[in-house]
């Protein structure tokens, strides 16, 4: 069954230092997405990305986030310079976005640590 | 803006027995998609079942079932024969249907612990 992939599974990183999250779609996906879930919190929106470009963003989505699909399969969420309350856990999602289609479906999730 | 209240954060339940998860949400657009998730201790978010707004009759999925009552804007969960394996954190999710905003949200979800 095709599913939405992320790596790294677990990521560290200094405060300050840029990071570089990714995530694999589902290949006949159009709608992409990234949500975070501070530990303990509820699932909060970030950004959705349709025809190569953002559809939507959030108040937490600010000038220090971006997002990328570089080629046909690689979906990123960029953080350039991390601070301690960027520490979470990240989910990727896609959605096909036809006629009929409901649901998105979730990556595994990448944990990101901010020290 | 659309908002899900999840007014349970803890329930439990013992093996074999039913429980129901309750949420409610608030919006003023007619057609939406209601979700629930299920997120094990792994931390990864696995759709449960989903209803389409404008379809009268409840989803089903096997053991997992939902109460929607559209004009009470409620939408509970119900889990037969619950299994050990069903213990995680179950979250209610919107999204709008039509045109405006397609992102999920969510609410802040209820732990689930099936006793043997």
């Amino acid at each position: 069954e095709p599913e939405v992939t992320q790596t790294p599974s677990h990521q560290v990183t200094q405060m300050g230092q840029e990071v570089i999250l990714r995530c694999v779609p589902i290949s006949n996906h159009l709608y992409f997405y990234w949500y975070r879930q501070i530990l303990g919190q509820k699932v909060e929106f970030l950004v959705s990305f349709y025809n190569n470009e953002i559809s939507e963003k959030s108040e937490i989505f600010d000038d220090q986030f971006s997002v990328e699909r570089p080629d046909g399969s690689n979906f990123t969420l960029k953080i350039r310079s991390t601070k301690l309350e960027d520490s979470a856990m990240y989910f990727c999602a896609s959605r096909q976005g036809r006629q009929g289609d409901t649901e998105a479906f979730f990556g595994q999730g990448t944990r990101l640590t901010v020290v | 803006a659309q908002t899900v209240t999840q007014s349970q954060p803890e329930m439990s339940v013992q093996e074999a027995e039913t429980v129901t998860l309750s949420c409610t949400y608030d919006t003023s657009e007619s057609d939406y998609y209601l979700f629930w998730y299920k997120q094990p201790p792994s931390r990864q978010m696995i759709l449960v079942i989903r209803q389409e707004a404008y379809k009268q009759q409840n989803a089903t999925e096997n053991r997992f079932s939902v109460n929607f009552q559209k004009a009470a804007k409620s939408f509970s969960l119900k889990i037969s024969d619950s299994q050990l394996g069903d213990a995680a954190m179950y979250f209610c999710a919107y999204r709008n249907s039509l045109g405006g905003s397609e992102k999920l949200v969510f609410g802040k979800g209820t732990k689930l612990t099936v006793n043997p």
